[in-house]
Protein backbone atom coordinates (compact mmCIF):
# COMPACT_ATOMS: atom_id res chain seq x y z
CA UNK A 1 0.00 0.00 0.00
CA UNK A 2 1.64 3.24 -1.01
CA UNK A 3 1.44 5.57 2.43
CA UNK A 4 1.16 9.67 1.50
CA UNK A 5 1.91 12.09 3.95
CA UNK A 6 0.63 15.38 3.72
CA UNK A 7 2.72 18.39 5.67
CA UNK A 8 2.10 20.76 7.27
CA UNK A 9 -0.96 19.23 9.42
CA UNK A 10 -2.20 23.21 9.77
CA UNK A 11 -1.57 26.23 8.02
CA UNK A 12 -2.86 29.17 9.36
CA UNK A 13 -2.63 31.95 6.50
CA UNK A 14 -4.43 34.93 5.88
CA UNK A 15 -6.83 35.88 2.87
CA UNK A 16 -4.31 36.83 -0.32
CA UNK A 17 -1.64 34.86 0.51
CA UNK A 18 0.21 32.03 -0.85
CA UNK A 19 -0.47 28.42 0.28
CA UNK A 20 1.66 25.51 -0.42
CA UNK A 21 0.74 22.02 0.74
CA UNK A 22 3.42 19.11 0.36
CA UNK A 23 2.28 15.72 -0.07
CA UNK A 24 5.16 12.99 0.11
CA UNK A 25 4.80 8.98 -1.00
CA UNK A 26 6.49 6.11 0.70
CA UNK A 27 6.82 4.73 -3.38
CA UNK A 28 6.78 7.02 -6.57
CA UNK A 29 3.43 7.56 -7.67
CA UNK A 30 2.89 7.96 -11.44
CA UNK A 31 2.36 11.38 -11.91
CA UNK A 32 -1.51 10.02 -13.95
CA UNK A 33 -2.38 8.89 -10.90
CA UNK A 34 -1.80 11.56 -7.67
CA UNK A 35 -4.96 14.22 -7.14
CA UNK A 36 -5.91 16.73 -5.00
CA UNK A 37 -9.55 17.43 -2.95
CA UNK A 38 -11.11 20.34 -0.85
CA UNK A 39 -13.13 18.77 1.98
CA UNK A 40 -15.72 21.68 3.93
CA UNK A 41 -17.61 20.15 7.03
CA UNK A 42 -21.18 18.96 5.61
CA UNK A 43 -19.81 18.41 1.67
CA UNK A 44 -18.58 15.82 -0.07
CA UNK A 45 -15.36 16.04 -1.47
CA UNK A 46 -14.19 18.42 -4.50
CA UNK A 47 -11.66 17.06 -7.23
CA UNK A 48 -9.48 20.19 -7.64
CA UNK A 49 -6.40 18.70 -9.55
CA UNK A 50 -5.59 14.98 -11.25
CA UNK A 51 -2.90 13.80 -12.76
CA UNK A 52 -0.76 15.89 -10.61
CA UNK A 53 -1.69 19.59 -12.41
CA UNK A 54 -4.51 19.44 -14.58
CA UNK A 55 -7.40 21.04 -12.85
CA UNK A 56 -10.94 19.87 -12.52
CA UNK A 57 -13.89 21.29 -13.64
CA UNK A 58 -14.79 24.61 -12.87
CA UNK A 59 -11.37 25.15 -10.55
CA UNK A 60 -9.93 28.33 -10.29
CA UNK A 61 -6.27 29.17 -12.24
CA UNK A 62 -5.05 29.92 -8.68
CA UNK A 63 -5.14 25.93 -7.64
CA UNK A 64 -1.63 24.44 -9.19
CA UNK A 65 -0.47 21.08 -8.97
CA UNK A 66 3.31 20.20 -9.46
CA UNK A 67 5.65 17.21 -8.92
CA UNK A 68 6.90 14.21 -9.60
CA UNK A 69 7.82 10.52 -8.12
CA UNK A 70 7.70 10.82 -4.49
CA UNK A 71 7.13 14.58 -4.11
CA UNK A 72 3.53 16.50 -5.03
CA UNK A 73 2.77 20.08 -4.32
CA UNK A 74 -0.53 21.95 -4.33
CA UNK A 75 -0.15 25.68 -4.54
CA UNK A 76 -2.99 28.23 -4.22
CA UNK A 77 -1.68 31.31 -5.04
CA UNK A 78 -3.83 33.86 -3.27
CA UNK A 79 -6.11 32.67 -0.68
CA UNK A 80 -9.76 33.83 -1.21
CA UNK A 81 -12.08 33.63 1.85
CA UNK A 82 -14.22 30.13 0.73
CA UNK A 83 -10.55 28.60 -0.05
CA UNK A 84 -10.24 27.94 3.89
CA UNK A 85 -10.79 24.06 4.56
CA UNK A 86 -9.15 20.67 4.12
CA UNK A 87 -7.14 18.96 1.42
CA UNK A 88 -6.42 15.98 0.90
CA UNK A 89 -3.70 14.52 -1.67
CA UNK A 90 -5.01 11.19 -2.97
CA UNK A 91 -3.08 8.45 -5.45
CA UNK A 92 -5.44 6.62 -7.62
CA UNK A 93 -3.26 3.74 -9.01
CA UNK A 94 -4.70 0.18 -8.33
CA UNK A 95 -5.17 0.55 -4.77
CA UNK A 96 -5.96 3.75 -3.79
CA UNK A 97 -5.32 5.49 -0.54
CA UNK A 98 -5.47 9.67 0.65
CA UNK A 99 -3.32 11.58 2.71
CA UNK A 100 -4.12 12.75 5.91
CA UNK A 101 -5.10 15.88 5.16
CA UNK A 102 -4.19 19.61 5.56
CA UNK A 103 -5.91 21.79 7.22
CA UNK A 104 -5.71 25.16 5.84
CA UNK A 105 -6.82 27.91 8.58
CA UNK A 106 -7.74 31.61 8.45
CA UNK A 107 -4.75 33.55 10.71
CA UNK B 1 -26.09 16.98 -15.37
CA UNK B 2 -23.88 13.96 -13.94
CA UNK B 3 -25.17 12.75 -10.37
CA UNK B 4 -24.62 10.66 -7.61
CA UNK B 5 -27.47 10.36 -5.20
CA UNK B 6 -27.39 8.98 -2.16
CA UNK B 7 -29.88 6.58 0.17
CA UNK B 8 -30.49 8.60 3.62
CA UNK B 9 -29.31 8.51 6.93
CA UNK B 10 -29.42 5.69 9.31
CA UNK B 11 -28.68 4.43 13.01
CA UNK B 12 -28.74 0.82 13.79
CA UNK B 13 -27.53 -1.08 16.74
CA UNK B 14 -24.36 -3.38 16.71
CA UNK B 15 -25.04 -6.81 14.92
CA UNK B 16 -27.64 -5.32 12.73
CA UNK B 17 -27.42 -5.79 8.24
CA UNK B 18 -27.39 -2.84 6.46
CA UNK B 19 -27.41 -1.34 2.71
CA UNK B 20 -26.59 1.70 1.84
CA UNK B 21 -27.05 2.72 -2.15
CA UNK B 22 -25.61 5.32 -4.53
CA UNK B 23 -27.98 6.10 -7.45
CA UNK B 24 -26.21 7.59 -10.69
CA UNK B 25 -27.30 9.58 -13.38
CA UNK B 26 -26.54 11.62 -16.39
CA UNK B 27 -23.71 9.40 -17.79
CA UNK B 28 -22.71 5.89 -19.31
CA UNK B 29 -23.25 4.20 -15.63
CA UNK B 30 -21.32 0.98 -17.10
CA UNK B 31 -18.77 2.81 -18.26
CA UNK B 32 -16.90 4.26 -14.69
CA UNK B 33 -16.09 2.84 -11.50
CA UNK B 34 -17.88 3.17 -8.74
CA UNK B 35 -15.76 3.69 -4.84
CA UNK B 36 -17.12 3.89 -1.81
CA UNK B 37 -15.07 6.46 0.60
CA UNK B 38 -15.25 6.20 4.58
CA UNK B 39 -14.93 9.25 6.66
CA UNK B 40 -15.11 8.44 10.38
CA UNK B 41 -16.00 11.00 12.61
CA UNK B 42 -13.33 13.59 13.12
CA UNK B 43 -10.84 11.82 10.27
CA UNK B 44 -9.47 12.20 7.24
CA UNK B 45 -10.59 10.28 3.88
CA UNK B 46 -10.18 6.52 3.22
CA UNK B 47 -10.74 4.38 0.59
CA UNK B 48 -12.62 1.38 0.94
CA UNK B 49 -13.05 -0.35 -2.13
CA UNK B 50 -15.03 -0.37 -6.05
CA UNK B 51 -16.93 -1.50 -8.40
CA UNK B 52 -16.95 -2.05 -12.34
CA UNK B 53 -20.58 -1.63 -13.55
CA UNK B 54 -19.97 -3.20 -16.38
CA UNK B 55 -19.25 -6.85 -15.15
CA UNK B 56 -19.75 -6.63 -11.11
CA UNK B 57 -16.17 -7.31 -10.61
CA UNK B 58 -14.62 -5.86 -7.15
CA UNK B 59 -11.19 -4.47 -5.90
CA UNK B 60 -11.08 -3.46 -1.84
CA UNK B 61 -8.79 -2.41 0.28
CA UNK B 62 -7.07 -4.95 2.69
CA UNK B 63 -8.74 -2.62 5.22
CA UNK B 64 -11.84 -3.49 4.63
CA UNK B 65 -11.81 -6.78 2.72
CA UNK B 66 -14.11 -9.18 4.57
CA UNK B 67 -15.81 -6.23 6.58
CA UNK B 68 -18.15 -4.56 3.64
CA UNK B 69 -19.78 -5.96 0.48
CA UNK B 70 -19.81 -4.05 -2.63
CA UNK B 71 -22.74 -4.16 -5.61
CA UNK B 72 -23.91 -2.81 -8.46
CA UNK B 73 -27.59 -3.21 -9.93
CA UNK B 74 -26.97 -1.99 -13.51
CA UNK B 75 -30.89 -2.01 -14.31
CA UNK B 76 -31.45 0.84 -11.46
CA UNK B 77 -28.13 2.15 -11.99
CA UNK B 78 -27.44 1.61 -8.67
CA UNK B 79 -24.18 0.89 -6.36
CA UNK B 80 -24.53 -0.76 -3.20
CA UNK B 81 -22.43 -0.98 0.18
CA UNK B 82 -23.63 -3.45 2.57
CA UNK B 83 -22.53 -4.97 6.07
CA UNK B 84 -24.50 -8.45 7.53
CA UNK B 85 -22.93 -7.32 11.05
CA UNK B 86 -22.13 -3.48 11.90
CA UNK B 87 -19.88 -2.60 15.29
CA UNK B 88 -20.29 1.16 16.68
CA UNK B 89 -16.75 1.60 15.29
CA UNK B 90 -18.61 1.32 12.12
CA UNK B 91 -20.32 4.82 12.74
CA UNK B 92 -18.91 7.10 10.02
CA UNK B 93 -19.94 8.86 6.89
CA UNK B 94 -19.82 6.67 3.62
CA UNK B 95 -19.31 8.90 0.20
CA UNK B 96 -19.80 7.06 -3.28
CA UNK B 97 -17.64 8.90 -5.95
CA UNK B 98 -16.97 8.09 -9.79
CA UNK B 99 -13.85 6.89 -11.02
CA UNK B 100 -12.94 9.03 -14.04
CA UNK B 101 -10.02 10.77 -14.48
CA UNK B 102 -9.94 10.61 -10.83
CA UNK B 103 -12.88 10.55 -7.87
CA UNK B 104 -14.46 13.31 -10.54
CA UNK B 105 -17.84 13.19 -8.95
CA UNK B 106 -18.96 12.42 -5.32
CA UNK B 107 -22.40 11.64 -3.61
CA UNK B 108 -23.56 13.76 -0.74
CA UNK B 109 -22.22 10.38 1.30
CA UNK B 110 -24.54 8.86 3.99
CA UNK B 111 -23.67 9.12 7.87
CA UNK B 112 -24.27 5.62 9.54
CA UNK B 113 -24.43 5.49 12.94
CA UNK B 114 -24.09 2.34 15.19
CA UNK B 115 -25.46 2.49 18.74
CA UNK B 116 -26.48 0.64 20.91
Amino acid sequence: EIVLTQSPGTLSLSPGERATLSCGASQSVSTLYLGWYQKKPGQAPRLLIYGTYRRGAGIPDRFTGSGSGRNFTLTISRLEPEDFAVYYCQQYGTSPTFGQGTKLEIK
Amino acid sequence: EVLLVQSGADVKKPGESLRISCQASGYDFSGYWINWVRQMPGKGLEWMGRIDPSDSSTTYSPSFQGHVTISVDKSTRTAYLQWSSLKASDTAIYYCARRSTAFDIWGQGTMVTVSS
